[in-house]
């Protein structure tokens, strides 16, 4: 079954304890992406990658780091967490990235951070 | 940086009744895409419609794009129990990379 996989589904940490919720996709996309969604606030884009080895920050991407050293998989690493990173994740994946946005999302089923 | 903006924020029908939801949108885009997130859940992606595309169906789902306003908008027709959720406007713009979201409209529909 074509997916986006996420682990851990839920996640209570505390601060400053670095962790990292791992993502991976069989659907052979080149495109993944973090979102986190806050009440009020929608849906935000963390980082991103056109493909492996090449990331780029999205709109919230401080407290975060990414790496894409295979294709199927774009981990999200808190080095430092902090209460403020208490949120809803998603990763999520398309057959391509490049202008304009062309190809459907795909999302994974969520990781719910608490950060005390 | 926010670009679609769903309306309304809340709707609450009867099973079989017509749901509309509305999305506005600032600059110049691609193309628009709708998709529907059942509480807490992952986004299930819904419909794309390209810029040079008005209208566009998908089962019980009607999409119109009016690009000379800026907007869009979801109809679903009979609608039951299950279609109760958030629905979400995304826009491709021609300039960026990424897509961005709206804050969705929350739709719940009663037995």
């Amino acid at each position: 079954e074509a997916q986006v996989t996420q682990n851990p589904r839920y996640l209570i940490t505390v601060t400053g304890k670095k962790l990292t919720v791992t993502c991976s996709q069989n659907m052979n996309h080149e495109y993944m992406s973090w979102y986190r969604q806050d009440p009020g606030l929608g849906l935000r884009q963390i980082y991103y990658s056109m493909n492996v080895e090449v990331t780029d920050k999205g709109d919230v991407p401080e407290g975060y780091k990414v790496s894409r050293k295979e294709k199927r998989n774009f981990p999200l690493i808190l080095e430092s967490p902090s209460p403020n990173q208490t949120s809803l994740y998603f990763c999520a994946s398309s057959l391509s990235g490049g202008q304009g946005a062309r190809s459907p999302l795909h999302f994974g089923n969520g990781t719910r951070l608490t950060v005390t | 940086s926010q670009q679609g903006e769903e309306d309304p924020q809340a709707l609450s029908i009867q099973e079989g009744e017509n749901a509309t939801m509305n999305c506005s949108y600032k600059t110049s885009i691609n193309n628009l895409q709708w998709y529907r997130q059942n509480s807490g859940r992952g986004l299930v992606h819904l419909i794309l419609i390209r810029s040079n595309e008005r209208e566009k169906h998908s089962g019980r789902l009607r999409v119109t794009l009016d690009t000379s306003k800026k907007s869009s908008s979801l109809l679903i027709t009979a609608s039951r129990a299950a279609d109760t959720a958030s629905y979400f406007c995304a826009t491709g713009s021609q300039a960026g990379t990424a897509l961005i979201f709206g804050k969705g409209t929350t739709l719940s529909v009663s037995s």
